[in-house]
């Protein structure tokens, strides 16, 4: 059976700091990616998404960026945080031929 | 590309009511329609989908039809629960996924 494992589940990290999600998908190979924002009471944004390894798509800009460096791994970064970083951010994969998608339990972030 | 219409939460009901939430989505084409549910402080989960029209989907006692002809797929259950409060969000397929921006559904006991 396929799981996605995200960490850490919660975070607290002053502005100007840097961050990195990380995102494990196990059972499946050559997933497709995706990483997502979820501001309090909204939403999905999304922010990247994967079709293989090191091919990453953005979808709005901003200071994020992701890389993926392993079929099955999808990392999210920050050089500088802002407080508008703030935000729930979910991974989430489907398979190669599907759009279904499978969400992680998310990492919950506090930009002090 | 895609976009999504949903209801605008939040939606509150008493325990054994009809819940109905509205969805209107435009797609190129006919893409699968997905509901999604997210209880509070989790991801989200697959609640159920439909792949092309008239296709009911249906799980946990919710169900939502497939209508071209409406561009839509309203998720419904008879008989809500407390447990059932949580958001929900509709989605049609498509390489870049689009989210409806979600109802939060409140049931009182």
């Amino acid at each position: 059976s396929q799981t996605i494992h995200q960490w850490p589940a919660t975070l607290v990290q002053p502005v100007g700091s840097p961050l990195s999600l990380e995102c494990t998908v196990e059972g499946t190979s050559n997933p497709n990616l995706y990483w997502y924002r979820q501001a309090a009471g909204r939403g999905l944004q999304l922010l990247f998404y994967s079709v293989g390894i090191g091919q990453i798509s953005s979808e709005v800009p901003q200071n994020l960026s992701a890389s993926r460096p392993q079929d099955r791994q999808f990392i999210l970064s920050s050089k500088k945080l802002l407080l508008s970083d703030s935000g729930f951010y979910l991974c989430a994969y489907a398979r190669s031929n599907s759009y279904e998608q499978y969400f992680g339990p998310g990492t919950r972030l506090t930009v002090t | 590309g895609n976009s999504v219409t949903q209801m605008e939460g939040p939606v509150t009901l008493s325990e054994e009511a009809f819940l109905t939430i509205n969805c209107t989505y435009t797609a190129t084409g006919y893409p699968s329609l997905f509901w999604y549910v997210q209880y509070p402080g989790e991801g989200l989960q697959l609640l159920l989908k439909a792949t092309k029209a008239d296709d009911k989907g249906s799980n946990k006692g919710f169900e939502a039809t497939y209508r071209k002809e409406t561009t839509s797929f309203h998720l419904e259950k008879g008989s809500v629960q407390v447990s059932d409060s949580a958001v929900y969000f509709c989605a049609p397929a498509g390489q870049n996924f689009v989210f409806g921006p979600g109802t939060r559904l409140s049931v009182l006991p």
